[in-house]
């Protein structure tokens, strides 16, 4: 399976502000895919990257509030912008893999907003 | 949509025994079914999947179980060990259509007691 990093593993910042959280792949891949856990919570899917097209959203998120960026096929950013204490949660990038359907995912981002 | 529920919330079981967890799915053409497990502290990890064409599916101890008519599946863990305690989390997805967003269950805690 792909080896997946994530950059920062944890982070607590202030109201306002915003954080963009950094997503690297060990092998090129198709799909890119960004999560949010909240707390005690299962996974909900926030976007799907795919590298040189925009990120398609799903219902309840938005571009302004998430922007996306997938300069290349092994790396993939999320910014969470303008953050609300609401928006404290792990966010968890995955990628497809060879296998139809099957996806890896990376160890997650701790946010913690106060 | 797909809407995927998780049956138990919490499970306790003495190690060595068997433990069971249901999700049952909504969407007819959902046909790929993957279970993870989410240790504290770190992502998930995919342990097991089954795909439409298939009832069963074993690896070592734990195993998977598909019921397409009643659209549920079921994963199974055999000789509990301390080390299985974790989250699990089922999904569904429609693999090999273009959309492989994958729709997670609520979860299970799993607590395996020595």
């Amino acid at each position: 399976s792909a080896v997946i990093s994530q950059k920062p593993s944890r982070d607590i910042c202030q109201r306002g502000t915003s954080l963009t959280i950094q997503c690297q792949v060990d092998s090129q891949v198709t799909m890119m895919f960004w999560y949010r856990q909240q707390p005690g919570q299962s996974l909900t899917l926030i976007a799907t990257a795919n590298q040189g097209s925009e990120a398609t959203y799903e219902s309840g998120f938005v571009i302004d509030k998430f922007p996306i960026s997938r300069p290349n096929l092994t790396f993939s950013t999320l910014t969470v912008s303008n953050m609300s204490p609401e928006d404290s949660s792990i966010y968890l990038c995955s990628v497809d893999a060879p296998g139809v359907g099957e996806q890896y995912f990376g160890p997650g981002t701790r946010l913690t907003v106060t | 949509g797909e809407n995927v529920e998780q049956h138990p919330s919490t499970l306790s079981v003495q190690e060595g025994d068997s433990a069971v967890i249901k999700c049952t799915y909504s969407d007819s053409a959902s046909n790929y079914f993957p279970w993870y497990k989410q240790e504290l502290g770190k992502g998930p990890q995919l342990i097991i999947d089954i795909r439409s064409n298939v009832g069963e599916k074993k690896d070592q101890r734990i195993a998977v179980t598909l019921n397409k008519t009643a659209k549920h599946f079921s994963l199974h863990i055999t000789e509990t060990q301390p080390e299985d305690s974790a989250v699990y989390f089922c999904a569904a997805s429609k693999a090999n259509t273009g959309f492989q967003k994958l729709v997670f269950g609520t979860g299970t805690r799993l607590l395996v007691s020595p």
